[in-house]
């Protein structure tokens, strides 16, 4: 059964930069049509779709965050990362990855439990 | 963007009896290639991540009671639970994947009376 785990610094200070990796285990990252994406969900808040990455290194992003972003894959470790720069304050929320089932434009059928990221001095 | 709303804001159902959620794309979600919205719900509950409940605005997903129900097209979509149960309690979240950003609505909360 597919498995994703997000892991990464709790704690990231103003204009730094947030790096989290989602580790996909039980099945090839590589696989099939499967797109990998990262949304975030700030504290008591509603949902953001950060960008997403095919195996290959096709990527989307938020333009309004696409500035900021990079996600990219390394599927020799089946993992895919984000990184955030320049974070304030706004960008504190629950980190999820999830995967688009059988392509971009498609669902998120499978979610990582999150983690919770603070941006704070 | 294309911007999702939803109603209402939050209700409470007793249990067994019917909930509906209403969700509104500010433009159509619905491809003329191939017939499909582009409409996802979830369900959330608290501390946990989003849930895959419905896709293509009426697929169930596998695994999910088929208490559970999408309908609608265009713009204008619902989910409907027909008995609701005490696991149901829940923030529900519909999703447009029609167009790049994907974006979430509001989220309805769902309670017992």
């Amino acid at each position: 059964q597919l498995h994703l785990q997000e892991s990464g610094p709790g704690l990231v200070k103003p204009s730094e930069t947030l790096s989290l990796t989602c580790t996909v285990s039980g099945g090839s990252i590589s696989s099939s049509n499967h797109y990998w994406g990262w949304i975030r969900q700030p504290p008591g808040r509603g949902l953001e779709c950060i960008g997403s990455i095919f195996y290959s290194g096709s990527t989307y992003y938020n333009p309004s965050l696409k500035s900021r972003v990079i996600i990219s894959v390394d599927t020799s470790k089946n993992q895919f990362s984000l990184k955030l720069s320049s974070v304030t304050a706004a960008d504190t929320a629950v980190y999820y990855c999830a995967r688009h089932p059988s392509d971009y434009f498609d669902a998120f059928d499978i979610w990582g439990r999150g983690t919770m990221v603070t941006v704070s001095s | 963007d294309i911007v999702m709303t939803q109603s209402p804001d939050s209700l409470a159902v007793f249990l067994g009896e019917r909930a509906t959620i209403n969700c509104k794309s500010s433009q159509t979600v619905l491809h003329s290639s191939n017939n499909k919205n582009y409409l996802a719900w979830y369900q959330q509950k608290q501390g946990q991540p989003p849930k895959l409940l419905i896709y293509w605005a009426s697929t169930r997903q596998s695994g999910v009671p088929d208490r559970f129900s999408g309908s609608g097209s265009g713009t204008d979509f619902t989910l409907t639970i027909s008995s609701l149960q005490a696991e149901d309690v829940a923030i529900y979240y519909c999703q447009q994947y029609y167009t790049t950003p994907f974006t979430f609505g509001p989220g309805t909360k769902v309670d017992i009376k």
